[in-house]
């Protein structure tokens, strides 16, 4: 069954801070991985997307990791601001209008 | 111009009435989806549309009826809900021809009913 699992669930983080979100998919066959932000009540925004080649990609204090070879994908948020509060989606592609969304993770950034 | 617009933003409407929600893009992007989201949850696809047809249905129910009269435009026409039917519902839309494009979401209608 395709899956893509995410975690922590939930992370409260002071602000200036580092944090790392994982996702874990079983999803075949793999065609990208995408990391949207969705604020509450939004519409999710993409911050990066990822095909089977490509290790590492970045969008500015965010960077995102695919290792194809584990399944895994990690998002980076460096120096977090409190508008980085939000929920942060793993969503894989696996081929044409099939994508497969995590649970989210729910970042909060206190001051 | 990477935007999908969707109107209205918030909507209350009782089980009986009828209502149009209604998604707008125009980056040229030939397939158009429907999701909804439930708090805390992700988003569940509904409907997809490509080149304005209907390619993938997920088993929803009647009283949720899509439209695309053309390719910038979606509709999703709603009838009888469900107060289980009060929901955020999202369009999005990306391109056909490549499947590593991504996908532009809209902000989404606030749909309540009562």
């Amino acid at each position: 069954k395709n899956q893509v699992e995410q975690s922590p669930q939930s992370l409260i983080i002071l602000e200036g801070k580092n944090c790392t979100l994982q996702c874990n998919y079983t999803v075949s066959p793999f065609s990208n991985l995408r990391w949207y932000k969705q604020d509450t009540g939004r519409g999710p925004v993409s911050l990066t997307i990822m095909t089977f080649s490509e290790n590492t990609k970045s969008n500015g204090r965010y960077t995102a990791t695919l290792d194809a070879d584990t399944k895994q994908s990690s998002l980076h948020i460096t120096a977090s601001q409190l508008s980085d509060s939000a929920s942060y989606i793993c969503v894989v592609s696996s081929g044409t209008y099939k994508y497969i969304f995590g649970t989210g993770t729910r970042l909060k950034v206190l001051a | 111009d990477t935007e999908v617009t969707q109107t209205p933003k918030h909507l209350v409407m009782g089980m009986t009435n009828k209502k149009s929600l209604k998604c707008e893009q125009h980056m040229g992007h030939r397939a158009m989806y429907w999701y909804k989201q439930k708090a805390k949850k992700p988003p569940e696809l509904m409907f997809v549309y490509s080149y304005e047809k209907l390619s993938i249905n997920e088993s929803v129910p009647s009283r949720f009826s899509p439209e695309c009269p053309n390719s910038s435009l979606l509709n999703l026409h709603l009838h009888a809900l469900q107060p289980e039917d009060s929901a955020l519902y999202l369009c999005a839309s990306s391109s056909r021809d490549r499947d590593s494009y991504e996908q532009y979401f809209g902000p989404g209608t606030r749909l309540t009913v009562t």
